[in-house]
């Protein structure tokens, strides 16, 4: 079962930035927070991840709460190719991926 | 290196064939994944392998699955007598081994339709 809550959908206006919310409750010490993205017709794209620092690479930044229970993925300023599917996925020793449904993010011009 | 390859990109087969679809990893990955995913969800897992060992399936699996990387390298997965749902996209991804959390690469996938 998927481990993290994201919001089904959101909507953006280009050049603006975006804030993807996740929430991870049960996270535990060695999880790693990563995120992927997917766009139509094709396979997930990695985008970032973390551990317990915020982290920046040049797609996004991942902001991680202090208590690792929450991270929200910064997209500093989206464009149309920005939107897809987002997901938000614990990454626990030992097991592979497991995909929720993830946030649809629709970005208007 | 080109990424994670998969072949063939369509295949459209009937109800009751054999299947087997390809997945040519990224070469320094020592780990391969396969995934389901049907329109509106998220991509489902199926298996995996490290190396040449096959490490986790998912109980979701049916026995008309099988899945092989028999050097370690590229990747096969077969479904025996397709049925109407089993048509779907069909993921391969790549990674190292989990050591700081590091990401997977994706292919493109291989779409099934059974009719």
């Amino acid at each position: 079962d998927a481990k993290t809550t994201q919001p089904n959908s959101m909507e953006s206006n280009e050049e603006e930035p975006v804030h993807l919310p996740c929430n991870h409750s049960t996270i535990s010490g060695t999880d790693y927070i990563h995120w992927y993205r997917q766009l139509p017709s094709q396979g997930p794209e990695y985008v970032i991840h973390g551990l317990t620092s915020n982290v920046n690479n040049r797609m996004a930044s991942l902001a991680i709460a202090e208590d690792r229970k929450s991270s929200t993925l910064i997209l500093h300023r989206a464009t149309l190719r920005d939107a897809a599917v987002y997901y938000c996925i614990l990454d626990q020793a030992g097991t592979a991926l497991i995909f929720g449904k993830g946030t649809t993010l629709s970005v208007s011009s | 290196d080109t990424g994670v390859s998969q072949d063939p990109r369509h295949k459209i087969t009937k109800r009751g064939q054999n299947v087997t679809f390809r997945c040519d990893p990224i070469s320094e990955h020592n780990r391969l994944y396969w995934y389901r995913q049907t329109l509106g969800q998220g991509p489902e897992f199926l298996t995996y392998f490290q190396n040449e060992a096959q490490l986790e399936k998912s109980r979701l699996l049916s026995d008309r699955f099988s899945a092989e990387r028999p050097k370690g390298s590229f990747s096969t997965l077969e479904i025996q007598r397709t049925e109407q749902g089993d048509s779907a996209m069909y993921l391969c991804a790549s990674s190292l081994a989990r050591t700081g959390g590091y990401g997977y690469t994706f292919g493109s996938g291989t779409r099934l339709t059974v009719v």
